[in-house]
């Protein structure tokens, strides 16, 4: 069966660093979501993504976080300069056009020290 | 805007008793009603969802929901519970309208089940 596929599943940086996450959806699906879930807290929408441009994105979504599918397969997630609490589980989903289910990696655990 | 209230935190439960996680939401406009399992260190995996139709929904390893509009609830169960139900169990919701279908998630309960 298909799946979303997220790299790496572990990240550490420095504070003031960018990382990039990267996020494989499934193959023909239109619609793609970061999630993060801080420890021990709700997974909350960070943004959505269709047609090669941002739909939907949350406050937490700063000038800070940017998003991209720069190829036919993949789709990133980008922190130019990392803080202490950008510290947790990142998720990446997909959704067919046609159904409204999300499908979820398995997340990029981001630490920040 | 929409919310989700999942009011129990931790449910222990003994090995083939029955189960309820509770979950109420909040919203001005119509939503679909989904529930979410996270098995340790893995990542989010359908349980099932509510769209439309009967309100008695059945979903993967013997789990059902009933949607009720009226309390405005999404309250998951299982008849008899094993040791691999042990997870955490997300409760959310979207927006009907097409282009708003970001998730909104509870803030979970944590399975856990006691030989």
């Amino acid at each position: 069966e298909p799946e979303v596929t997220q790299t790496p599943s572990h990240q550490v940086t420095q504070m003031g660093q960018e990382v990039i996450l990267r996020c494989v959806p499934i193959s023909n699906h239109l619609y793609f979501y970061w999630y993060r879930q801080i420890l021990g807290q709700k997974v909350e929408f960070l943004v959505s993504f269709y047609n090669n441009e941002i739909s939907e994105k949350s406050e937490i979504f700063d000038d800070q976080f940017s998003v991209e599918r720069p190829d036919g397969s993949n789709f990133t997630l980008k922190i130019r300069s990392t803080k202490l609490e950008d510290s947790a589980m990142y998720f990446c989903a997909s959704r067919k056009g046609s159904s409204n289910e999300q499908y979820f990696g398995p997340g990029t655990r981001l630490t920040v020290t | 805007a929409q919310s989700v209230t999942q009011l129990d935190s931790q449910v222990p439960v003994f090995e083939e008793a029955p189960v309820e996680l509770r979950c109420n939401y909040s919203s001005s406009v119509s939503v679909y009603l989904f529930w979410y399992v996270q098995y340790p260190n893995q990542g989010l995996q359908l349980l099932l969802k509510y769209l439309s139709g009967s309100t008695l929904v059945k979903g993967i390893n013997g789990f059902e929901a009933e949607f009720n509009k009226s309390q405005t609830s999404f309250h998951l169960r299982k008849p008899s519970v094993h040791i691999s139900d042990t997870a955490e169990y997300f409760c959310a919701v979207t927006d009907t309208n097409f282009g708003n279908e970001k998730l909104t998630f509870g803030t979970g309960t944590r399975l856990t089940i006691i030989p």
